[in-house]
Parts: C-alpha cells; sequence; structure tokens
C-alpha cells in the first residue's frame, strides 16, 4: 500500500506564478489536511476537509486554496506565489476526523522554494 | 492563545534514558499524540495518550496529566536510530491539531 503520495517532491518557484501540489490517499480515509512546516516552529494547518466535498480553513489559509472533489486526492494551489511561502508542505490523512483514536498519517512531503 | 512547549533540542548516550517534555495551554483537549521525524522526512505517530496515567508501547512511553497540562515522552535503550524531533501535539476543541515546534534528540555513542 503506498500510503499517501505527493508530488512534486521538491519545486523553485519563481515569485508570482501558481503552482498545485498533489497529494493522494488510498487507504479510504475520510479527513485529509494540508500543513507547512518551518524551522522553528510546529506545524500549521492551512487547510483540510473532514469529508469529500468539504473544505475548512486551518490557521494559515491566506494564499492558498483546496478542493476535494473526491475521496483520494487533495489537491492545494498557490494562485500567487510569495517568498514567504517558502516551506514544506505535507499532506496527512486521517480515517475518521475527531475520533477518539483519530490519528494522522503524513505523506513525504514537498520542499517548495519561492524566488 | 494556544501554545505547546518543549525543549529545543536534547542529548543523551546510546543505551541510556531520556525524556521528553512536553506543556500545553490550549482551548480544549481531545487528546495528546507524540509524533517522530527523521531529518527529511515525514512525521511518523508514537503515542496517543487522552486519559491520565502511562501508556507503554515498547521502548517507548507516554505520560499525561491533564491538570497539569503536562506530557513526557520517555525513551529507554536508546539506539543511534532514536536521533531524531519529536513533536507533541494536541487536539483542541475543534478537533485540530495544535503542535508544538519538536524536540530534537541527538544521540551520542
Amino acid at each position: 500500500t503506498a500510503g499517501i503520495t505527493q508530488a512534486p517532491t521538491s519545486q523553485i518557484l519563481a515569485a508570482g506564478r501558481s503552482m498545485t501540489l498533489r497529494c493522494t490517499q488510498d487507504m479510504r480515509h475520510n479527513a485529509m489536511y494540508w500543513y507547512r512546516q518551518d524551522l522553528g516552529l510546529g506545524l500549521r494547518l492551512i487547510h483540510y476537509s473532514n469529508t469529500a466535498g468539504t473544505t475548512g480553513k486551518g490557521e494559515v489559509p491566506d494564499g492558498y486554496s483546496v478542493s476535494r472533489a473526491n475521496t483520494d486526492d487533495f489537491p492545494l494551489t498557490l494562485a500567487s506565489a510569495v517568498p514567504s511561502q517558502t516551506s514544506v508542505y505535507f499532506c496527512a490523512s486521517s480515517e475518521l476526523p475527531g475520533g477518539r483514536t483519530d490519528t494522522q498519517y503524513f505523506g513525504p512531503g514537498t520542499r517548495l522554494t519561492v524566488l | 492563545g494556544q501554545n505547546i512547549d518543549q525543549p529545543t533540542e536534547m542529548t543523551a548516550t546510546e543505551g541510556a534514558i531520556v525524556q521528553i517534555n512536553c506543556t500545553y495551554q490550549t482551548s480544549g483537549f481531545n487528546g495528546l499524540f507524540w509524533y517522530q521525524q527523521h531529518a527529511g522526512e515525514a512525521p511518523t505517530f508514537l503515542s496517543y495518550n487522552v486519559l491520565d496515567g502511562l501508556e507503554e508501547k515498547g521502548r517507548f512511553s507516554s505520560f499525561l496529566s491533564r491538570s497539569k497540562g503536562y506530557s513526557y515522552l520517555l525513551l529507554k535503550e536508546l539506539q543511534m536510530k532514536d536521533s531524531a524531533s519529536y513533536l507533541c501535539a494536541v487536539r483542541d476543541s475543534n478537533y485540530q491539531l495544535i503542535w508544538g515546534a519538536g524536540t530534537k534528540l541527538i544521540i551520542k555513542p
């Protein structure tokens, strides 16, 4: 089982350009999440989706958008990238959001540099 | 505001025991998680506590005191492969995870 895959592994992007980070899971999990991880800071939630067809804003949603057309895919789009969006982006999924033992499983990450 | 505090870095010796502390102040509490993250890799789940007390899982144990807003991760019989960052996360009243910045654990032979 692949679990969660992310693409690309890394990317250098010019400021002002748009980009979509891809995330696919094959565990049939209901919930999916996008985080960014920056040095010295904890993981910060960008957007989440508790089930296909619904999305919600996390702690740092500005400059990002998501969609959840089906259970497996949860792409993250940067409409017009800025240097402060340079970060490592992790996609995660969990079986049942809010469930007692709900555990998040992470993809390998995308390292994005915006110049 | 919500806050998770962990030491930035700790050093320990191979074969020894180390305790990594985590204190939290969050809006609500619905469980505390510990994750391990090797450099350049994704976080992986280690343990979950929602009731007070100690949860043991092999060489790793995790303790929770909800009244004190405190948890620790105990690693026994340290191995070189345990060199990693250890992340503490609390699930708040909205069932979202609030993450600490992580503790980098360095193991010396």
